[in-house]
């Protein structure tokens, strides 16, 4: 079966920097995504992690331990604009499975 | 940027009815899928399509969904029989084949067809 898990809210400071953390327990595993849905919108792909380690985008950075079945999305220098949720998505061989969700807020 | 358009952007039928959902993917992309939300929840994976038949489906995917691609830009899919629980957000997202696993492009969704069975 596929089991993913992430905190389910998460709430942080303008300038801040704040970490979504998420553990999977998967039937086959190719990869880690991190998508960003704002209320209302579609999600949106950020990042996908296939070796371990760290990988820097702007102001994301995703993180990956296989040994340890865990990954985190990382996001610095929050803005009001980063307020949405944040699913990870393991990549089994055909397809994403996505986890339940993380709801950022950033606050003033 | 290109896009992955889904239409009607909301639709509301009564519970018993037949809806059809549309989506057009990104043209250069060979794998579509489709997914839904309901309300508050998580995305939820319902079929993957690649090379015109079915490659992958959840257990949510049961005899009363269907997809098809009937031309070369539209993929559709189809609720037979409408329940009530089938009121999400339905999305579809296509995607260019993965470079083995090391590289993996993601997927772009469309903005959703708001379901409501009532």
């Amino acid at each position: 079966g596929q089991s993913l898990e992430q905190p389910s809210e998460v709430t942080a400071v303008e300038g801040a920097i704040v970490q979504i953390n998420c553990t999977y327990q998967t039937s086959g595993f190719y990869g880690l995504s991190w998508y960003q849905q704002h209320d209302g919108g579609a999600p949106t792909f950020l990042s996908y992690n296939a070796l371990d380690g760290l990988e820097e985008t702007g102001r994301f950075s995703s993180f990956l331990s296989r040994s340890d079945s865990y990954g985190y999305l990382l996001l610095q220098e929050l803005q009001m604009k980063d307020s949405a949720s944040y699913f990870c998505a393991v990549r089994t061989e055909g397809l994403f499975v996505f986890g339940p969700g993380t709801r950022l807020s950033v606050l003033p | 940027e290109p896009e992955v358009t889904q239409t009607p952007s909301h639709q509301v039928t009564q519970m018993g009815q037949e809806v059809i959902l549309r989506c057009v993917p990104i043209s250069n992309h060979l794998y579509f899928y489709w997914y839904r939300q309901i309300l508050g929840q998580k995305v939820e994976f319902l079929v993957s399509f690649y090379n015109n038949e079915i490659s992958e489906k959840s257990e949510i995917f049961d005899d009363q969904f269907s997809v098809e691609r009937p031309d070369g830009s539209n993929f559709t899919l189809k609720i037979r029989s409408t329940k009530l629980e089938d009121s999400a957000m339905y999305f579809c997202a296509s995607s260019l084949p993965a470079e083995g696993m090391y590289l993996n492009y993601g997927y772009t969704f469309g903005s959703g067809t708001r379901l409501t069975v009532v």
